[in-house]
C-alpha cells in the first residue's frame, strides 16, 4: 500500500521559516493537501492541490510538490502555528495520510 | 453555516456492531463526496471510507473492507457508517469529512465534524 512519510517533529523559532516535508513514491504526480490539527480540535485544511490556500488561511502558508516530496512551508512562523500537520494524497482508490509532524515554536 | 455533526459512537464489545451518523447542514450531501476518517487518540489520521458525490461508488480502507459500509439518506441529508465485526483496533475518534469541490473534487477535505468516539472493549 502507498505510504507518505513525514518527520515526527520540526522545531522553529518565532518569525523563522518552518519547512515540513512529505515523502512518497512519485508524489509529484499526485495532488497533495495539508491539514493543521491543534490539541482537542478537528483537522483544518490549510493547503490543497499542492499550492492552493483555502479562504481564511494566512499567506505565510505555502506549498510545493515535485519528484518524491511535497513540502508545506510556514514563513514567519507564529506561536499560533504550533500544531500537528498531516499531508494527504489519493492513490489507487483510497486516500492516504502522512504520518504527521509536530511543529513546535520555541 | 456549513457543518457536519457526527453521532452514534459508544462502547461496544469485540464482534459487535455500531452505526455512526453524520448530519450535514448548510449544504446538500448529494452535491459532494463524503468520507469517514478516524484517529486513535494521540495518533495520526486514517481514511476509513468514502462515497462519491453522484453515488458513483464507494471505497473502504483495506483495514475495514468487508466489515464497514458507508451509505447515505439524501432525504435526511445524512451520511452513515455501519460497522460490523468490530475489533479492539477499531477504537478511535471517527470524523465525518466533506470533500472540497463538489463534482470537481479537490481531493481534500474542507469540512470536518468534531468526531464521535468508538471504543471496542470487553
Amino acid at each position: 500500500s502507498y505510504e507518505l512519510t513525514q518527520p515526527p517533529s520540526v522545531s522553529v523559532s518565532p518569525g523563522q521559516t518552518a519547512t515540513i516535508p512529505c515523502s512518497g513514491d512519485n508524489l509529484g504526480n499526485k495532488y497533495v493537501c495539508w491539514y493543521q490539527q491543534k490539541p482537542g480540535q478537528s483537522p483544518l485544511l490549510v493547503m490543497y492541490q499542492d499550492t492552493l490556500r483555502p479562504s481564511g488561511i494566512p499567506e505565510r502558508f505555502s506549498g510545493s510538490n515535485s519528484g518524491n516530496t511535497a513540502t508545506l512551508t510556514i514563513g514567519g512562523t507564529q506561536a499560533v502555528d504550533e500544531a500537528d500537520y498531516y499531508c494527504q494524497a489519493w492513490d489507487s482508490r483510497s486516500y492516504v495520510f502522512g504520518t504527521g509532524t509536530k511543529v513546535t515554536v520555541l | 453555516e456549513v457543518q457536519v455533526v457526527e453521532s452514534g459512537g459508544g462502547v461496544v464489545r469485540p464482534g459487535g456492531s455500531l452505526r455512526l451518523s453524520c448530519a450535514a447542514s448548510g449544504f446538500t450531501l448529494d452535491d459532494y463526496a463524503m468520507n469517514w476518517v478516524r484517529q486513535v487518540p494521540g495518533k495520526g489520521l486514517e481514511w476509513v471510507s468514502g462515497m462519491n458525490w453522484n453515488d458513483a461508488g464507494t471505497g473502504h480502507a483495506d483495514s475495514v473492507k468487508g466489515r464497514f459500509t458507508i451509505s447515505k439518506d439524501s432525504a435526511k441529508n445524512s451520511l452513515f457508517l455501519q460497522m460490523n465485526s468490530l475489533r479492539a483496533e477499531d477504537t478511535a475518534l471517527y470524523y465525518c469529512a466533506r470533500e472540497a469541490g463538489g463534482s470537481s473534487s479537490k481531493q481534500a477535505f474542507d469540512v470536518w465534524g468534531r468526531g464521535t468516539m468508538v471504543t471496542v472493549s470487553s
